[in-house]
């Protein structure tokens, strides 16, 4: 079935880029979601990107789409404490229904 | 503004006690979705509605039901929580599905059972 991995942790120090990275296994993949979510809060999409693209920049969000390594990576760059939460990857097949990374912890410290 | 509201956004219940969850939604999507997401992990949907329709997950245990009984709200009836059901539950509407319409979630309701 599909899967799709995360690294559990990641830590950075104010004002440098973050770069969270994911892979999956569903080669069938056609869109490919950054989602955000806050302590006790839900989730909030932050970008998306179709598997024919294989870069999207939106602000200070990149997202790197590698399709035959099946890798996608989101950068956060200037990291602020604000962006401290916990990022999920997730895919979906046409718009099926999304199946979502493990999340990565984003910790910010001064 | 548009929005997915769930209440309460937290709920304690009794083991074995019946629960139910609500969602509403102002942005008049056609599909409503119940994630359930334990601790430390990423959601797992239960099942969603399109429309009318009902889609079950095939994993999604009996005793987690659903109700829509119009486009704007849909509820999760929990009929015998146990222990391990504890998690934050969360609702997701999309304008339609098998397309690129993304799904916005609401701010979930964490369920304690004890």
């Amino acid at each position: 079935g599909e899967d799709v991995e995360q690294s559990l942790f990641l830590s950075v120090r104010e004002g440098d880029s973050s770069v969270i990275n994911c892979t999956y296994t569903d080669s069938s993949s056609t869109y490919l979601y950054w989602y955000k979510q806050e302590p006790g809060a839900g989730l909030q999409l932050l970008t998306y990107i179709f598997s024919n693209m294989d870069m999207k920049q939106d602000q200070r969000l990149t997202v790197l789409l590698n399709k035959k390594d099946k890798h996608l990576s989101l950068r956060i760059a200037d990291t602020q404490t604000g962006d401290s939460a916990i990022y999920f990857c997730a895919e979906s097949s046409f718009g099926d229904k999304l199946i979502f990374g493990t999340g990565t912890r984003l910790q910010v410290f001064p | 503004d548009a929005m997915v509201i769930q209440n309460p956004r937290y709920q304690v219940t009794q083991f074995g006690k019946p629960v139910t969850l609500s969602c509403s939604q102002t942005l008049n999507h056609n599909v409503m979705y119940w994630y359930q997401q334990k601790s430390s992990q990423a959601p797992k949907l239960l099942f969603h509605y399109y429309d009318k329709d009902f889609n079950n997950e095939a994993d999604t245990p009996d005793n987690f039901q659903s109700r829509r009984p119009n486009t704007s709200f849909c509820f999760l009836d929990i009929r015998s929580p146990g222990l391990g059901d504890a998690a934050m539950y969360l609702c997701a509407t999309s304008r339609d599905q098998g397309t690129v319409d993304t799904q916005y979630f609401g701010p979930g309701t964490r369920l304690t059972v004890l």
